[in-house]
């Protein structure tokens, strides 16, 4: 049973820090995507991941997937209020069937001034 | 741009009772979803459907089914609502290519929040 697992479940974080987002699954997986949700709000597509070693890069988000280690990163850089959300990953439990996304439990961010 | 309509964005049911919610996209796609969202379990799987009148279970099919009788149109049913099904239901959309090859996100609709009295 594929399992994905976020960490930290809660940031608080100043503006102009960085920090990272990581993403854990516990099966094959070369098909990854992060997902950002505001409150109240629907869940917007941020990238999508399809290879070992592919990373994606937006703004101040890059995101990154390490399918060996089955890890992928979400690194916010000088962060800024804006991003303050929820992030999830979802990774494709394709092995069972076409398209069955197991989601993280998600973060949420809090960006402070 | 995707869009992906469920019909009410808040709604209150008393147990027992049979709901429904609907879900409308206007892309075409031939992928539709049904997920429930609950506080530290991120999105659960409950039905999807790749085809018209195709459907599939996913993780969390107890209790609920689905319809799909025309493409752009997804329903989810409780056939008898209960308390533990309060929760936040989200809807999604995507092109096939999304389950071939991975390379297509998939197209949230905003929720409904269903609470079951």
């Amino acid at each position: 049973e594929l399992k994905v697992e976020q960490n930290p479940l809660f940031l608080s974080m100043q503006e102009g820090k960085n920090y990272t987002i990581y993403c854990n699954y516990s099966t094959t997986s070369d098909r990854l995507y992060w997902y950002r949700q505001d409150p109240g709000k629907s869940l917007e597509s941020l990238f999508v991941l399809l290879s070992n070693g592919a990373v994606k890069q937006e703004g101040r988000l890059m995101a990154s997937l390490d399918t060996k280690a089955r890890l992928s990163t979400l690194h916010i850089t000088a962060a800024v209020h804006d991003l303050s959300a929820t992030y999830f990953c979802a990774v494709d439990n394709f092995e069972e069937g076409a398209q069955k996304l197991v989601f993280g439990q998600g973060t949420r961010l809090t960006i402070n001034p | 741009d995707v869009k992906v309509t469920q019909s009410s964005r808040y709604l209150v049911k008393r147990t027992g009772e049979k709901v429904f919610l609907e879900c409308v996209q206007d892309m075409d796609h031939e992928n539709m979803f049904w997920y429930r969202q609950d506080p530290g379990l991120g999105l659960r799987l409950i039905y999807f459907s790749y085809d018209v009148k195709m459907k599939e279970k996913g993780d969390i099919p107890e209790g609920y089914s689905v319809s799909r009788e025309k493409k752009e149109r997804f329903s989810l049913i409780l056939e008898s609502a209960s308390t533990n099904q309060t929760s936040m239901y989200l809807c999604a959309s995507s092109y096939i290519e999304q389950s071939l090859w991975g390379n297509q996100p998939q197209h949230f609709g905003d929720g409904t929040r269903l609470s079951i009295l």
